[in-house]
């Protein structure tokens, strides 16, 4: 079955700087990517999403970038703001299995 | 607008006791799923259910079962109650769209924080 591994599992930066989150798969056949922020004793919440045929998609200051080939899809933070501070997973879902497999999460702090 | 609600919110539980987690969406849509999250850690799979009357096993689900009676309720039920079930679970549901069925967005129900003693 499917896998993703995530990386880091913790990330520290100044605000303003930009924060990138990687992950990895591991059946080719994925074809949805979603990426979740969890703030502290929360719901995970939908940011921004990514299908197998696209390569790039932003939304303000986040953007998500799929590399299909190398089966790995990384979330891009940039001009970060404290808010900005919580636990994002990534996720992937393969057709016909109907399942979502979250990665292990990063927790991103934004310093002031 | 309720979307994916879940109850109780918080639960302590004997070593050995029963309960179930209740979740429910009115949001029509076909596919649901019950993940934990241990302290800091990512979000397991339960179980899913992809329609009434259908469900499968995800990538934790001894000590659970579940059932699918009605597209708005997919219940989990813990039997025996152990330590290693402290955790907190989310309900989840999504829906496909368009000609293609395309995979979308996953909502998440508030959340139960259960301790087992």
């Amino acid at each position: 079955g499917e896998n993703v591994e995530q990386h880091p599992s913790t990330l520290s930066v100044q605000e303003g700087d930009s924060a990138v989150i990687k992950c990895t798969y591991s059946d080719s056949a994925s074809n949805y990517f979603p990426w979740y922020k969890q703030e502290l004793g929360k719901r995970p919440q939908l940011i921004i999403d990514i299908r197998s045929n696209v390569g790039e998609k932003k939304d303000q200051r986040i953007a998500v970038t799929l590399n299909k080939t190398a089966k790995h899809f990384s979330l891009h933070i940039t001009e970060t703001q404290p808010e900005d501070s919580a636990v994002y997973f990534c996720a992937a879902m393969t057709p016909g299995t109907y399942k979502y497999i979250f990665g292990t999460g990063t927790r991103l702090k934004v310093l002031a | 607008n309720a979307g994916v609600t879940q109850t109780p919110k918080f639960r302590i539980l004997k070593i050995g006791q029963s309960m179930t987690l209740q979740c429910a969406q009115d949001m029509n849509h076909n596919y649901m799923y019950w993940y934990r999250q241990d302290p800091g850690m990512g979000l397991k799979l339960i179980y899913y259910s992809v329609g009434a009357g259908i469900t499968d096993k995800g990538e934790v689900p001894n000590g659970y079962n579940v059932s699918r009676s009605t597209t708005e309720d997919f219940p989990l039920r813990l039997e025996l109650a152990a330590p290693s079930q402290t955790s907190v679970y989310f309900c989840a549901s999504t829906t496909r769209t368009g000609r293609g069925g395309l995979n979308t967005e996953a909502f998440f129900g508030q959340g139960t924080r259960l301790t087992v003693v």
